[in-house]
């Protein structure tokens, strides 16, 4: 049980674009979910938290104009990465959590993202 | 102010050397304490959840104790298998993630 999917597990593209990936809880609801960034041989950062039918709340220095969260439904959450540049290239994480406090979370598999 | 520490940084044991990895925390009113594995590439996986001082879980060759400063992971007679990153997490407001601990073992 738990488990978390991420799509794509990985993306390339040109700078200027916007890319979207979607984070999904398959076998449970989830009516809380995060997005961390990880840079190499770094620790995760939490970029955002994001309940069902509600706005997200960014962490300090992070652009909500930019990272687009939306959180949909209790199994769908989605972050959008708009006018991607190179600095925004990084490996994404998201993960989701039933229930509120201090349930523990479960991670999804991450998604790479490369701009170019 | 980190919220959260873990030390070492880095490990490198002989398979079957055992050892400890430690997390430290400065938040008080923790209700919660977590171990994650996180594999190069990948999103952590879940191991321990702690809840109060005292509090003991095993898992295979892991072993997670909290006291009321900090929380240990204990390895046992670790194989090649167990080399990762292991996190910990403690929630007081919200989650505060430690830097991590690189455990490399070697055969």
């Amino acid at each position: 049980g738990a488990v978390v999917s991420q799509h794509p597990s990985w993306v390339i593209c040109k700078s200027g674009t916007s890319v979207k990936i979607e984070c999904r809880s398959l076998d449970f609801q989830a009516t809380t979910m995060f997005w961390y960034r990880q840079f190499p041989k770094q620790s995760l950062m939490l970029m955002a938290t994001s309940n069902e039918g509600s706005k997200a709340t960014y962490e300090q220095g992070v652009e909500k104009d930019k990272f687009l969260i939306n959180h949909a439904s209790l199994t769908l959450s989605t972050l959008t990465v708009t006018s991607a540049h190179p600095e925004d290239s990084s490996f994404y994480i998201c993960s989701a959590r039933s229930g509120q406090g201090i349930n523990e979370q479960f991670f999804g598999p991450g998604t790479r993202l490369t701009v170019l | 102010e980190d919220q959260v520490t873990q030390s070492p940084e880095a490990l490198r044991l002989q398979e079957g050397e055992s050892s400890s990895l430690n997390c430290s925390y400065t938040v008080s009113g923790l209700r919660g304490l977590f171990w994650y594995r996180q594999d190069p590439g990948k999103g952590p996986e879940f191991l321990f959840t702690l809840y109060s001082a005292g509090e003991e879980k095993e898992k295979e060759r892991l072993k997670a104790t909290l006291t009321k400063k900090e929380s240990f992971l204990h390895i046992t007679a670790p194989k090649p298998e167990d080399s990762a990153t292991y996190l910990c997490a403690v929630y007081f407001n919200k989650f505060y993630f430690g830097s991590g601990t690189k455990l490399n073992v070697k055969p």
